[in-house]
């Protein structure tokens, strides 16, 4: 079935540090990728999505590459803030549904 | 901006009591959805509604579970007989459309189930 893989966190760094937060998928057929975000006491808010292979999403600095080679959409930033400080989820939708399939959730924590 | 909003934010209940989760998805938005997050564990889906009518429902979502929009604006999710387990964080989504369309979560509301 369909599926996603996260790095397990927290991720730990200091300002101005990169950002990568692995995720790989499975999948039938050809599904959308979205990096979603939730920041303390929010609801998930969508960061970026791609929906087709090498497509780049991007928003407020950070990047996703759709790689259907590596089944990847690996999440980078090249310099943190503190304000970054939230829990990532990597999600899928595939093509003949609605549902988002999310992964576990990544934790970043970024220190003056 | 328009947003999702559910009520209440916390909710407990005694175990094989009936409760409702409410949600106002977003004015001019035709597809809903409820997920749901255990402590430490994933996001889940649990049901899609298009059309005044479940399009898509998960596993989860068996005959304790059901989803109502009784008006114009509200999308409830029933639990009719809470168990322990169904205590977890229940949030609702709506898009503008389906496929690809972004779909806007509201804040969550945190079930516990005693």
């Amino acid at each position: 079935g369909n599926s996603v893989t996260q790095m397990e966190g927290p991720v730990t760094l200091s300002e101005e540090a990169f950002l990568t937060i692995n995720c790989t998928y499975t999948a039938t057929g050809y599904p959308s990728l979205f990096w979603y975000v939730q920041y303390p006491g929010e609801g998930l808010q969508l960061l970026l999505k791609a929906t087709k292979a090498d497509d780049k999403g991007s928003n407020k600095g950070f990047e996703a590459t759709y790689r259907k080679e590596t089944t990847s959409f690996h999440l980078e930033k090249g310099s943190v803030q503190v304000s970054d400080s939230a829990v990532y989820f990597c999600a899928l939708k595939a093509y003949n549904t609605d549902k988002l399939i999310f992964g576990t959730g990544t934790r970043l924590q970024v220190f003056p | 901006e328009p947003e999702v909003t559910q009520t209440p934010s916390h909710q407990v209940t005694q175990m094989g009591q009936e409760v409702i989760l409410r949600c106002v998805p977003i004015s001019n938005h035709l597809y809903f959805y409820w997920y749901r997050q255990i402590l430490g564990q994933k996001v889940e889906f649990l049901v899609s509604f298009y059309n005044n009518e479940i399009s898509e429902k998960s596993e989860i979502f068996d005959d304790q579970f059901s989803v109502e929009r009784p008006d114009g604006s509200n999308f409830t999710l029933k639990i009719r007989s809470t168990k322990l387990e169904d205590s977890a964080m229940y949030f609702c989504a709506s898009s503008e459309a389906g496929g690809t369309y972004e779909q806007y979560f509201g804040p969550g509301t945190r079930l516990t189930v005693t």
